[in-house]
């Protein structure tokens, strides 16, 4: 099955830019989600990436995708303290019978420093 | 708001005890996830409903169980429940079967003691 390998923790300073990385292993990953998790609250989509693209950009976000490494980042712009969370790479594969599977990295722990 | 709502939002029993988790998706959306989130395990899939039938099977536990009703709304219960299940449930909803974009519940914690 998938597997997907995230730092723990990443700590940057208010107006700074935060990289969070993520590696996966298969590579037929069609997809692949970033969510974020507030403290207390369930996981909310922040962008995603079709696995034929190499960047995406939305508003603060840049999500690179380099399918060759099988690695994917997402880079904040102007990091606030709201953005203080945990965020997840997601991978969805083809996992057989007409069926998908999304995998859950450990997820990154972003704290912002004002 | 993502649309779908988890309840109880808490939960606290005790070893050897049976819980129910109920869960109901967005309005329109026919595919019901359940995961369990851990410290140690982290967000693990644990099944899906499509439309009142199994679709996909995680990591779920004999002693765990689902179901999706007529009305959509699901339930996740738990049996013989250990220490280790103490846990924060998440159930999400999509519209279609392959595992698209999913909105997630806030989530029931469940603490086994």
């Amino acid at each position: 099955g998938e597997d997907v390998e995230q730092s723990l923790f990443l700590s940057v300073r208010e107006g700074d830019s935060s990289v969070i990385n993520c590696t996966y292993t298969d590579s037929s990953s069609t997809y692949l989600y970033w969510y974020k998790q507030e403290p207390g609250a369930g996981l909310q989509l922040l962008t995603y990436i079709f696995s034929n693209m190499d960047m995406k950009q939305d508003q603060r976000l840049t999500v690179l995708l380099n399918k060759k490494d099988k690695h994917l980042s997402l880079r904040i712009a102007d990091t606030q303290t709201g953005d203080s969370a945990i965020y997840f790479c997601v991978p969805r594969a083809y996992s057989g019978a007409g069926s998908y599977q999304l995998t859950f990295g450990k997820g990154t722990k972003l704290s912002v420093i004002p | 708001d993502s649309g779908v709502t988890q309840t109880p939002k808490h939960l606290i029993t005790a070893t050897g005890q049976r819980v129910t988790l109920r869960c109901s998706p967005r309005s329109g959306d026919l595919s019901v996830y359940w995961y369990q989130q851990s410290l140690d395990q982290g967000l693990q899939f644990l099944i899906q409903y499509y439309n009142g039938e199994e679709r996909a099977k995680g990591n779920i536990l004999e002693r765990f169980s689902a179901q999706q009703f007529p009305d959509l709304h699901s339930e996740l219960n738990l049996s013989s429940l250990e220490l280790g299940d103490s846990a924060l449930y998440f159930c999400a909803s999509s519209y279609g079967t392959d595992q698209n974009i999913q909105y997630f519940g806030a989530g029931t914690r469940l603490s086994v003691l």
